[in-house]
């Protein structure tokens, strides 16, 4: 079972910057947080991944509560092309599978 | 950035028949490939886990008979769907990882059993 809870669906007005959280109440020590999309009839696209500290890059950035409990995806300035659903894995990295939830459906409205 | 290609993107096949999709991981050595299936609107369900030169580990209640995969080398993994069927048809998607943290996708490749 996916280890993640996220809403199911989120709108965000283009031009502003989306905030996509996750809770991962269980997640262990060792295990790290990633996010990815996936854009209608596509392979799932890597954004960024993190373990304690705030990670960023040039798609986005994640900030990781102290606790690690929770986690928040920003896309800072959001377009019509970041419409996807986006994806919150713990995963303890190399060769660990991934377990997908069910994701949040971003909407970008003009 | 490592790069997944997996092939076909799409396949059309009569039921009854075997159908054949590579994953490849392009600049890069993948120690383990992932398989995935995916209905329409609804996430990506982990098929099986693929070790180069080992047999494949595959999830509870997945057909290793009807879901053939061979992991060869260090930069292919063939899924085999045999004796494909109408309720077969659907996205299959393929994953590699390279040793580090990250894992990366294929685009993909839709099947639809007639």
């Amino acid at each position: 079972d996916a280890k993640t809870t996220q809403p199911t669906s989120m709108d965000c007005a283009e031009g502003r910057a989306a905030n996509l959280p996750c809770n991962h109440s269980t997640i262990s020590g060792n295990e790290y947080v990633y996010w990815y999309r996936q854009i209608h009839s596509q392979g799932p696209q890597y954004i960024i991944h993190g373990l304690k500290n705030n990670e960023t890059n040039e798609m986005a950035s994640l900030i990781i509560t102290e606790d690690r409990k929770s986690s928040t995806l920003i896309l800072p300035h959001a377009t019509l092309r970041d419409t996807a659903v986006y994806y919150c894995i713990v995963r303890v990295a190399r060769d660990d599978k991934i377990i997908f939830g069910k994701g949040t459906r971003l909407h970008i409205l003009p | 950035g490592a790069v997944v290609s997996q092939h076909p993107s799409r396949v059309i096949c009569k039921s009854g028949t075997s159908v054949k999709i590579e994953c490849r991981s392009l600049d890069f050595q993948a120690t383990t490939m992932f398989w995935y299936r995916q209905f329409p609107k609804q996430s990506l369900m982990l098929m099986a886990t693929s070790n180069e030169g080992s047999k494949a580990t595959y999830e509870q209640g997945v057909e290793k008979d009807k879901f053939l995969i061979n992991h060869a080398s260090l930069t292919l993994s063939t899924l085999t769907v045999t004796s494909a069927h109408p309720e077969d048809s659907s996205f299959y998607i393929c994953s590699a990882t390279r040793g580090d943290e990250k894992l990366f996708f294929g685009s993909g490749t839709q099947l639809s059993v007639l």
